[in-house]
């Protein structure tokens, strides 16, 4: 099976950095992703890595390392609408178009003035 | 990116009663949907993976009579929560990849059920 562990809550102001990690167990990995999830709305694509290092899409960066089983979320300039929760996740075994997500518990973000 | 609809986006019903809740990709086709479950202030918990033309599979735990997946067609999984009780008030998400891109899974808006 797959399990995912991040922090429960982050608190940052506007302007500022925040990490958040996420370590996992899997049978097989097939890539990290990060979701962006506002209070009510449904879990946006923010990023994915399948290799080892970072990928940068605008103030949002990824950062996998697989051979710690860890991976972050960065982001950078917060801004009052990054308030969310965060989740990693995983893909299940199986063919690729059948994989489902394992998410982790989500990380809440309070991003405050 | 892929757009994926869900309907309806809440509903409240009767305990007892049973609620269809539609998931639609609208601008690809879909031969693998997934419907995911979500408590307040927890994780989305995989249900079931729903198939075109063939049976549901549900995840350990998850009744299979109580929650009937159909996905007759390549664009369209229902979920129908049967006989609800109190404690299936959740919301509910589907999501589905259109099959070009790997990692990116693309949700329905999801629907928040209330069982009074």
């Amino acid at each position: 099976g797959q399990s995912l562990e991040q922090p429960s809550e982050v608190t940052a102001v506007e302007g500022a950095i925040v990490q958040i990690n996420c370590t996992y167990q899997t049978s097989g990995f097939y890539g990290l992703s990060w979701y962006q999830q506002h209070d009510g709305g449904a879990p946006t694509f923010l990023s994915y890595n399948a290799l080892d290092g970072l990928e940068e899409t605008g103030r949002f960066s990824s950062f996998l390392s697989r051979s710690d089983s860890y991976g972050y979320l960065l982001l950078q300039e917060l801004q009052m609408k990054d308030s969310a929760s965060y989740f990693c996740a995983v893909r299940g075994p199986g063919d690729t178009g059948r994989r489902a997500l394992t998410f982790g518990s989500g990380t809440r973000l309070q991003v405050q003035p | 990116g892929a757009v994926v609809s869900q309907h309806p986006s809440w509903v409240i019903c009767k305990s007892g009663t049973s609620v269809k809740i539609e998931c639609r990709s609208l601008d690809f086709q879909a031969t693998t949907m997934f419907w995911y479950r979500q408590f307040p202030k927890q994780s989305l918990m995989l249900m079931a993976t729903s198939n075109e033309g063939s049976k549901a599979t549900y995840e350990q735990g998850v009744e299979k009579d109580k929650f009937l997946i159909n996905h007759a067609s390549l664009t369209l999984s229902t979920l129908t929560v049967t006989s609800a009780h109190p404690e299936d008030s959740s919301f509910y998400i589907c999501s589905a990849r259109d099959g070009t891109g790997v990692f990116e899974a693309f949700f329905g808006q999801g629907t928040r059920l209330t069982v009074v």
